[in-house]
């Protein structure tokens, strides 16, 4: 069955510095996903991508955040300069989204990225 | 604003024991999904359960049982019979219909111990 896969599994940065997370999503899904997961935490929502461009992002999402889809397999999330706080658990996924309604398909959700700011 | 709330945040059975984790969700659409996901220790998320509003009728997957409510807003879940294995955090989780890329709002977990 095919899978979002993440990498790498496990990342650790300095403070201050930038890190990119990397995510290949399913073949044929159209719709991307970053959630984020503090240690003993709920999963929480950060950005929804679609058609090249953002769809949706929480305020958790700020200036420091960015994505791209810089070639037609890889889902990217950029933190420019990290803090502590962005310590967590990164959650890719994606969706087929038949009909322009992604609910519509079930969200696929990688392994996760775990992410320590020292 | 959509909402999911996990009242119970650890519970802990003795192996074999029948336990049951609520969800309550709160949402103005009328079309949404509802969701269940388990997550071991090794921290990956394992998605169980997709349910559509329109679906109230409930599920049983092998141990796992699932009881959807509208009238109440509730999606409890069920763990016949559980086993060690079952021991993870399990989320309920919500997603509206509408727009193009819809979010999942996750609750905040129940993190089940199952004793031997």
């Amino acid at each position: 069955e095919p899978e979002v896969t993440q990498t790498p599994s496990h990342q650790v940065t300095q403070m201050g510095q930038e890190v990119i997370l990397r995510c290949v999503p399913i073949s044929n899904h159209l719709y991307f996903y970053w959630y984020r997961q503090i240690l003993g935490q709920k999963v929480e929502f950060l950005v929804s991508f679609y058609n090249n461009e953002i769809s949706e992002k929480s305020e958790i999402f700020d200036d420091q955040f960015s994505v791209e889809r810089p070639d037609g397999s890889n889902f990217t999330l950029k933190i420019r300069s990290t803090k502590l706080e962005d310590s967590a658990m990164y959650f890719c996924a994606s969706s087929e989204g038949a009909g322009g309604k992604s609910s519509n398909q079930p969200q696929h959700f990688g392994d996760g990225t775990r992410l320590s700011i020292l | 604003a959509q909402k999911v709330t996990q009242a119970q945040t650890e519970i802990s059975v003795v192996e074999k024991e029948d336990v049951t984790l609520d969800c309550v969700y709160e949402t103005r659409d009328t079309t949404y999904y509802l969701f269940w996901y388990k997550q071991p220790p090794s921290g990956e998320l394992v998605f169980l359960i997709r349910r559509n509003s329109f679906d109230e009728q409930n599920e049983i997957s092998g141990r796992y049982s699932w009881n959807f409510q509208k009238s109440t807003s509730s999606f409890n879940f069920t763990i016949t019979a559980s086993q060690v294995v079952d021991s993870a955090v399990y989320f309920c989780a919500l997603s509206e219909a509408g727009g193009s890329a819809s979010k999942i709002i996750f609750g905040s977990g129940t993190r089940l111990s199952i004793r031997p």
